[in-house]
């Protein structure tokens, strides 16, 4: 079971704005960079973001990262039908031995 | 080009074992973390476990410690991952990924096409 929390789905318009929001810890989030990744059906995750909020090259602007505290948001403007995916954060967690975890995902609709 | 391809996947028995593969090139694979994360049919993703450049540390997800182990061949710039006792719920698709690690910094730049094992009777 994730201890990074995520909104099942969220949606919107073409052209609106999404954010997605990743709820950890002091022992993840709050202590560490989070990373982003997309993933349509069927294929491969790509990385999105990292270290809070850069962007690998390729990666349009209209895709931001920020942290505050214990929490992540993703943001997305300018929404396009291509944008229709599951988007995952994670980060490292020190509990315990240390482990990597991914966040519960998000499924993001375009209307 | 940075390219990891994975090999291993298939049926196996509960309680039975299996290692997988995974073969880098492009890049120097001795210089970089490496993973193994996997997503179970129509679920999310899950780490299974990383490995340091030298081998010296390796980190493990609660539920695969003491049955699945990580291991690296620099000189082959190859991954592995030997799962042994493995149950239903290690069925899944097994990613390959080329890491970025720095103090409190950790993420997976790069992905294999996954191989896919199936643990059923």
């Amino acid at each position: 079971q994730s201890v990074l929390t995520q909104p099942p789905s969220v949606s919107a318009a073409p052209g609106q704005k999404v954010t997605i929001s990743c709820s950890g810890s002091s022992s993840n989030i709050g202590n560490n960079y989070v990373s982003w990744y997309q993933q349509f059906p069927g294929t491969v995750p790509k990385l999105l973001i990292y270290d809070n909020n850069k962007r690998p090259s390729g990666i349009p602007d209209r895709f931001s990262g920020s942290k505050s505290g214990t929490s992540a948001t993703l943001g997305i403007t300018g929404l396009q039908t291509g944008d229709e995916a599951e988007y995952y954060c994670g980060t490292w967690d020190d509990s315990l031995s240390g482990f990597y975890v991914f966040g519960t995902g998000t499924k993001v609709t375009v209307l | 080009e940075v390219q990891l391809v994975e090999s291993g996947g298939g049926l196996v028995q509960p309680g039975g074992s299996l290692r997988l593969s995974c073969a880098a090139s492009g890049f120097t694979f001795s210089n970089y973390w490496m993973s193994w994360v996997r997503q179970a049919p129509g679920k999310g993703l899950e780490w299974v476990a990383n490995i340091k450049q030298d081998g010296s540390l390796r980190y493990y997800v609660a539920s695969v410690r003491g049955r699945f182990t990580i291991s690296r061949d620099d000189a082959k710039n190859s991954l592995y991952l030997q799962m042994n006792s493995l149950r239903a719920d290690d069925t899944a698709v097994y990613y390959c990924s080329r890491d970025v690690q720095d103090r409190y910094k950790y993420h997976f730049e790069y992905w294999g096409q996954g191989t896919l094992v199936t643990v059923s009777s």
